[in-house]
């Protein structure tokens, strides 16, 4: 059975850190890997994908990459800012499923 | 572009009482449809999913049920709502298995 782990569970930085968000997974078999961010009271906003195949994707100040055989991958934020404040979630898709993490939720200082 | 539409946004009901979520895709053909639960502290899990009309798979033993009457409608249902059914309700839709799945607003669901 997958099981993906976030960590940290929180963080909160500063305006204008770099800061790196990880997530792992139990079973490599997976067809690909997306992260999503959630703002409290609302639905998921997808925010990259990447295919098992690619190491990495980029979009604007987000840079994710996937390590697929060690199970893990990691969601790099620039110059981060207030309004990146929110819980960010990876999930795994494999069959015809796809399993979240718990998230990691954080918070940017002005 | 595609949208997708859920409603009611949030919905207090007491338990015993029947349940109806809807949800709609709008700007996309056959899409595969997702239905999710977040209860608090559990994360999210997959409840239904459906590759086309009629086309219901379940990946949890529950109390509710879906349906997909139209191509881009897809439904969560109950007969009779029990307190562990409170939680946040997203729907989803993807072009393909392999491909981004993009959620719905959510409905917050109380039961009392």
């Amino acid at each position: 059975k997958q099981e993906v782990t976030q960590i940290p569970a929180a963080l909160s930085v500063p305006e204008g850190e770099n800061l790196v968000l990880n997530c792992s997974f139990t079973d490599s078999a997976i067809y690909n890997l997306q992260w999503f961010r959630q703002d409290p009271g609302k639905g998921l906003t997808s925010l990259l994908l990447i295919q098992s195949s690619q190491r990495e994707q980029t979009s604007g100040r987000l840079n994710a990459s996937l390590d697929k055989s060690s199970g893990r991958s990691t969601l790099y934020i620039a110059a981060s800012q207030p309004g990146d404040s929110a819980t960010y979630l990876c999930a795994v898709y494999a069959g015809n499923m796809l399993t979240f993490g718990g998230g990691t939720r954080l918070m940017v200082k002005p | 572009s595609q949208t997708i539409h859920q409603w009611p946004a949030t919905l207090v009901q007491p338990v015993g009482s029947p349940l109806s979520l809807e949800c709609t895709v709008e700007g996309t053909s056959n899409p595969n449809l997702y239905w999710y639960r977040q209860a608090a502290g559990r994360g999210l899990q997959l409840l239904f999913y459906s590759v086309g009309i009629g086309q219901i798979s379940s990946e949890v033993p529950q109390n509710l049920s879906a349906s997909r009457p139209q191509d881009r409608q897809f439904i969560l249902s109950s007969k009779k709502l029990l307190l562990s059914d409170s939680g946040f309700y997203l729907c989803a839709w993807s072009v393909g298995r392999k491909q981004p799945q993009h959620f719905g607003d959510g409905t917050r669901l109380s039961i009392l």
